[in-house]
């Protein structure tokens, strides 16, 4: 059966100190891969979604960046973070041809 | 640019009672939609997925229906229990890979 992880769970990062956060799926072969941001108040925004290696897609400008390095690895990256990038990220994935998502746990980041 | 609102924002009913939860996106041009559970500080759990070409999809006691001219999902959950309780999120595929959220149904079930 197919496994999504993400890490670490929880962080706690100053402004301007740099970011990675990483998801790995274990299970399936060539998946599409996404990270979400849940902010406070806001619902589920898509950041980046990917459809193999090194192919990344970006749906909104923003501070953070996006690397597949690996078929079933995604990172999320920030050279320098800012109090707005506070919130829960969320990695997905799913089968080319299937349409279901599946999310991994999160990763609940405060920017203080 | 899709819109997924989601009524009510919140709702408390005893345990026991049958309950609708309301989802509407505002472009009926989708490839699907999707409706999960969020527990507290967790990840998502899908329930149901609808495709397009669907009306509705069952699993146990959750039933879901899609009436994509209209732009309107709605989420049957027959006779509750205290587990139930959780956030509630529709998300709809669009053109883009990626899925569109409403802000949820924070629901509670009272024992």
């Amino acid at each position: 059966s197919q496994t999504i992880h993400q890490w670490p769970a929880t962080l706690v990062q100053p402004v301007g100190s740099p970011l990675s956060l990483e998801c790995t799926v274990e299970g399936t072969s060539n998946p599409n891969l996404y990270w979400y941001r849940q902010a406070a108040g806001r619902g589920l925004q898509l950041l980046f979604y990917s459809v193999g290696i090194g192919q990344i897609s970006s749906e909104v400008p923003q501070n953070l960046s996006a690397s597949r390095p690996q078929d079933r690895q995604f990172i999320l990256s920030s050279k320098k973070l800012l109090l707005s990038d506070s919130g829960f990220y969320l990695c997905a994935w799913k089968s080319s041809g299937v349409n279901e998502q599946f999310f991994g746990p999160g990763t609940r980041l405060t920017v203080l | 640019k899709q819109e997924v609102t989601q009524i009510p924002a919140a709702l408390s009913v005893p345990e026991g009672e049958n309950l609708v939860l309301n989802c509407s996106f505002t472009d009926s041009a989708i490839y699907n939609l999707q409706w999960f559970r969020q527990d507290p500080g967790k990840g998502l759990t899908s329930l149901l997925l609808i495709q397009s070409s669907q009306r509705e999809q069952t699993s146990g006691r959750l039933n879901a229906s899609l009436d994509k001219s209209s732009g309107r999902s709605t989420l049957y959950i027959a006779a509750s229990q205290p587990g139930d309780s959780a956030t509630y999120l529709c998300a709809v595929r669009g053109g883009a890979d990626g899925l569109t959220f409403g802000k949820g149904t924070h629901l509670i079930i009272q024992p």
